[in-house]
């Protein structure tokens, strides 16, 4: 089946702590996206990226770290920094054009201790 | 600058009633149009989407959604909701460059038996 997988579903942080969310794709899609989600307040984009090896800050990067070494994977880092990281986490990725659709993840819901 | 405004946050509705749910979006170049589903503590389901030709267009489970260019609208309707559509929705556009979109702050529908 072809799709996007997020881990874990549920990811506990202690203060002072990074972690680190999976997201992995095997849609052969260039593009790929991470987003927050606070209740009432929509999808919020944190980093994206459209080719590998190359990714971009999105409106609330500070406190977050991504890499893209290979096509298929994005993972985000939730550092230190981040004082309010509790939120669901929703990957994405897109069709490639201008034309795509992004298709989602299942989400990572990040709790801090 | 492109923006988009889902004028309801919740909207109750009673099984078998019709519904409407509104997005407006602002964008100084041509978008692309999606509404999307998220049931809880899922990702986001794409529902349907508009990019070019008839301007009405429906998904398989009985919505549909209508491209106004003139009001800058993209409003998602259902003649008769059943309960398994209680969930949120989400509208987004895309401008017909670059790989960003931009998300509403969704509208809870609940669908009262």
């Amino acid at each position: 089946d072809g799709g996007i997988t997020q881990s874990p579903k549920y990811l506990f942080r202690k203060e002072g702590q990074n972690v680190t969310l999976s997201c992995e794709q095997n849609l052969n899609h260039d593009a790929m996206y991470w987003y927050r989600q606070d209740p009432g307040q929509g999808l919020r984009l944190i980093y994206y990226s459209q080719i590998v090896n190359d990714f971009q800050k999105g409106d609330i990067a500070e406190g977050y770290s991504v890499s893209r070494e290979k096509k298929e994977s994005f993972p985000l880092t939730v550092t230190s920094a981040q004082k309010n990281p509790t939120a669901f986490y929703l990957c994405a990725s897109r069709d490639s054009g201008a034309r795509g659709t992004q298709y989602f993840g299942p989400g990572t819901r990040l709790l801090v201790l | 600058a492109q923006s988009v405004t889902q004028l309801d946050s919740q909207v109750p509705v009673f099984e078998e009633a019709p519904v409407e749910l509104r997005c407006n979006y602002s964008s100084s170049v041509s978008v692309y149009l999606f509404w999307y589903v998220q049931y809880p503590n899922q990702g986001l389901q794409l529902l349907l989407k508009y990019l070019s030709g008839s301007t009405l267009v429906e998904s398989i489970n009985g919505f549909e959604a209508e491209f106004n260019k003139s009001q800058t609208s993209f409003h998602l309707r259902k003649p008769s909701v059943h309960i398994s559509d209680t969930a949120e929705y989400f509208c987004a556009v895309a401008p017909n460059t670059g790989n960003q979109f931009y998300f509403g702050t969704g509208t809870s529908l609940t669908v009262i038996p």
